[in-house]
Order: C-alpha cells, then structure tokens, then sequence
C-alpha cells in the first residue's frame, strides 16, 4: 500500500522559473494538504481541498496554486519560484467520517526544494 | 483564527518521564491531534482527542481538557529513540475541518 506519494523528492530551481509537485494518495482519502516546513516555523498550511474539483486557501498561499482534478491527486504550483520558497513541503490526506475518532492525517516523504 | 502554542525545546533523561504540553484557541475544535516526526522525515501519528480525559497507548498518552483549551502529551521510559519534535495539531470544524500544526517542540534525550 503505496499510502501518500509525492514526486519529485529533491528539486533546485532558479529563481523565476516554475515548478509542479505532484502528491496522490491510493486510500480514497477526500482531504488533501499541502504545508510547508521551515526551522522554526513548523507545519505551515498552504492550500488545501475538501473534495475532487475544490480547492482553499490555507495560512500562507502566495505565490501556489494548485489543482485537484482527480480525487486521488493534487497539485501544488510555483508559477515563478523565489528564494523565499525554500522549503521542506509536505502533502497529507485524510478522510473525515462520523463516527470515527481517528480522523488521522497521512503524510507523504517530503519534497525539498531549493530555490537559488 | 487559531493560535497553537507550545514550548520550542525540551530536554530529559533516558528513562525519565516528560510532559509536553499544549495550548490552543479555535473557535470550532473538532480534535487535537500529536505528532512525531525525526529530523529530515515526514510526521507519524502519535494521538487522537477529541474527548476531555486521558488517552492511553503504550508509552505515550494524550490529555485534552477542552474548556481550557490545553492538551499534554506524557512520555514514559524515555528512549534515545524518542528524541524528535513533537508536533501538536487542532482540527476546526468552522474552517472546512481542516488541520492546523503548532510550531513543534524539540526534544531532546540524554543518556
């Protein structure tokens, strides 16, 4: 159970240049996130989406976009990369139900990105 | 909006006991949630409240008072294993559910 895979892991860009990281989850999940992690910041939501063809925005959404055409994924955009997009980026998944008390999130390895 | 805190490092002995604690304000909580994650890997899921009272699993537990808006996490037996961050997590129901983290705390253990 392959759970929640990002791609690609490692990236360097040049400033200015655009990117798409991809995240797809196989457990049917209809929560989908995508957070970025700095030192000391810890987990910052950046978009999120409650459903296929939804999207939202979360505490620090500028400068992505992103896309949830399919259920199982969604898409994280950087249309014009900037230093200050260095980051560690995280995609979850989740599937609220009632009735479950383990709404747990899961989360793919990670994506490091390097912006010069 | 919603504000997490919790203490930025922490250190304790191998075999020792530590307390992690937590404070948040929502204006619609639907669950508190710890994490652990090592350096340079993704977060694990430790707990789940979403109930007032203590949550039990092995060497962890979970403590969620909801009128004050404070959670612990209690570590037991203390291992090198266990020195990580600790994530501390606050579902809002008035914000699409959605799930927003603390800043972490960072634990370290000592022989």
């Amino acid at each position: 159970n392959a759970g929640v895979t990002q791609t690609p892991k490692f990236r360097v860009l040049k400033t200015g240049q655009s990117m798409t990281l991809l995240c797809a989850q196989d457990m049917n999940h209809e929560y989908m996130y995508w957070y970025r992690q700095d030192p000391g910041m810890g987990l910052r939501l950046i978009h999120y989406s409650v459903g296929e063809g939804t999207t939202a925005k979360g505490e620090v959404p500028d400068g992505y976009n992103v896309s949830r055409l399919k259920k199982q994924n969604f898409l994280l955009g950087l249309e014009s990369a900037a230093p200050s997009q260095t980051s560690v980026y995280f995609c979850a998944s989740s599937y609220p139900s009632e009735g479950d008390l383990y709404h747990t999130i899961y989360f793919g390895e990670g994506s490091w990105l390097t912006v010069v | 909006g919603q504000n997490i805190d919790q203490p930025t490092e922490m250190t304790a002995t191998e075999g020792a006991i530590v307390q992690i604690n937590c404070t948040y304000q929502t204006s619609g909580f639907n669950g508190l949630f710890w994490y652990q994650q090592h350096a340079g890997e993704a977060p694990t899921f430790l707990s789940y409240n979403v109930l007032d009272g203590l949550e039990e699993k092995g060497r962890f537990s979970s403590f969620l008072s909801r009128s004050k808006g404070y959670s612990y996490l209690l570590l037991k037996e203390l291992q090198m294993k266990d020195s990580a961050s600790y994530l501390c997590a606050v579902r809002d129901r008035d914000r699409d559910d959605k799930i927003i983290f603390g800043k972490g705390t960072r634990l370290h253990i000592l022989p």
